[in-house]
């Protein structure tokens, strides 16, 4: 099934310790995105690439890096996790052309730094 | 800047009853409005979508939503909520150049037997 896969499912991480989040989609989308979803607070967007090779910040960029090899992957890293970043992340994708349809979105990595 | 508006953190209504969601944008230009769903432990789905025309939208599930310019609102309605309406529901929107969507906080509605 055509859509977006993002790993791990859920993840436990130390405060400090580095982690990649895997984003894949088999859609050719153009644009994808990261969010995180924090309850009371919806989702806020982390980081975007609107194109292979570009990326550019969100709305909560600070702690997270992003890069954009190919159009198919999306990975998002947390370098040195701290507390604050327990959040369900979302990676969502959205494609190119002169009308805007909306996101496909990924399942979620649930993540807990302790 | 664009921002969205849920006025309700949380609805519970009984099954079989109507049910109206609000939400209220800001933006100095133009908008594409959204509706997503959230089951438990689920991505979120698209629900419904304005993107030009007629301003009431009909989605999925047998939700709809009207798009009011004036009131800068697009609330989302169901006549008759089921068991399995129950989830969250974000509403969301995209104004300008940039393809980039911004979320409402979120409303859980909860279906009552």
């Amino acid at each position: 099934t055509a859509g977006i896969t993002q790993a791990p499912t859920s993840q436990i991480l130390a405060a400090g310790r580095s982690m990649t989040l895997r984003c894949t989609q088999d859609m050719r989308h153009n644009a994808m995105y990261w969010y995180r979803q924090d309850l009371g607070l919806g989702l806020r967007l982390i980081h975007y690439s609107n194109t292979a090779g570009t990326t550019g910040k969100g709305e909560v960029p600070d702690g997270y890096s992003v890069s954009r090899a190919n159009t198919d992957d999306f990975p998002l890293t947390l370098a040195s996790a701290v507390p604050s970043q327990t959040s369900v992340y979302f990676c969502a994708s959205s494609p190119a052309g002169a009308t805007f349809y909306g996101y496909t979105f990924g399942s979620g990595t649930r993540l807990t730094v302790v | 800047a664009q921002s969205v508006t849920q006025l309700d953190s949380q609805v519970p209504v009984f099954e079989e009853a109507p049910v109206e969601l609000r939400c209220n944008y800001s933006s100095s230009v133009s908008v594409y409005l959204f509706w997503y769903v959230q089951y438990p432990n689920q991505g979120l789905q698209l629900l419904l979508k304005y993107l030009s025309g007629s301003t009431l939208v009909k989605g999925i599930n047998g939700f709809e939503a009207e798009f009011n310019k004036s009131q800068t609102s697009f609330h989302l309605r169901k006549p008759s909520v089921h068991i399995s309406d129950t989830a969250e529901y974000f509403c969301a929107v995209m104004s300008g150049s940039a393809r980039q969507l911004t979320f409402g906080s979120g409303t859980q509605l909860t279906v009552l037997p």
